[in-house]
């Protein structure tokens, strides 16, 4: 167990459908990252906070959003939802801090099915 | 622009055979990390080098990170049906250690 959760661990919609996807980052760990696996694909980095901020931006859709609360938790926001869209979705975070190496700690992700 | 390069990007073997997999780049890299990943699962941190020259060894798998600090491999001694997975390398962006560049992974499956 990473200490990393998602909900929920599977989603299935429709086309052009809206979903939002949460995560909840390890205790204490201030970044949070959000990746895309297509079947049989590496992961595409899609969006990063770091308490509360973006920090970095990756391949990520203008249909997509996402935010970092207070408490630390995200969530991804997928709209207009296409087939292609289907895929895994992971959150991981890490500690964030300048210096040393970054470990990314993954949850179990969330698997979409738009039909 | 940073990237690193997995091959093969497809492995079948059967069990107990040894194996090797690579992770290449032009850049250099501060240090390289290997992930597992299950299917239906997240990623998990296998190791990090961050020495050049470094090698690691983890049970069966043995890690290491090129002297100059480009490249990577991990051998897999008696493969196990239990080692079946994607293996990723990652390192961290130039000027940032909050993100990582991932390789696109090495597929592994160990026929029993």
């Amino acid at each position: 167990d990473s200490g990393v959760t998602q909900t929920p661990k599977h989603l299935i919609t429709a086309t052009g459908q809206r979903v939002t996807l949460r995560c909840s980052p390890r205790s204490g760990d201030l970044s949070v990252y959000w990746y895309q696996q297509s079947l049989d694909q590496g992961l595409q980095f899609l969006i990063q906070y770091y308490n509360g901020e973006e920090r970095a931006k990756g391949n990520i859709l203008e249909r997509f959003s996402a935010q970092q609360f207070p408490d630390l938790h995200s969530e991804l926001n997928l709209s207009s939802l296409e087939l292609g869209d289907s895929a895994l979705y992971f959150c991981a975070s890490s500690v964030g801090s300048s210096g040393g190496v970054n470990t990314q700690y993954f949850g179990p992700g969330t698997r979409l099915t738009v039909l | 622009t940073q990237l690193l390069e997995q091959s093969p990007q497809f492995l079948s073997i059967q069990e107990g055979e040894n194996l090797t997999v690579y992770c290449n780049s032009s850049s250099v890299f501060s240090s390289l990390q290997w992930y597992r990943q299950e299917p239906g699962e997240g990623p998990v941190l296998l190791v990090t080098v961050v020495t050049g020259g470094e090698v690691k060894k983890l049970k069966r798998l043995t890690f290491q990170f090129g002297d100059a600090r480009k490249d990577s491999s991990l051998h897999i001694t008696a493969a196990q049906p239990g080692d079946t997975g994607l293996y990723l390398c990652a390192g961290p962006i130039m000027d940032s250690n909050y993100q990582l560049i991932w390789g696109a992974g090495t597929k592994l499956i160990i026929k029993p």
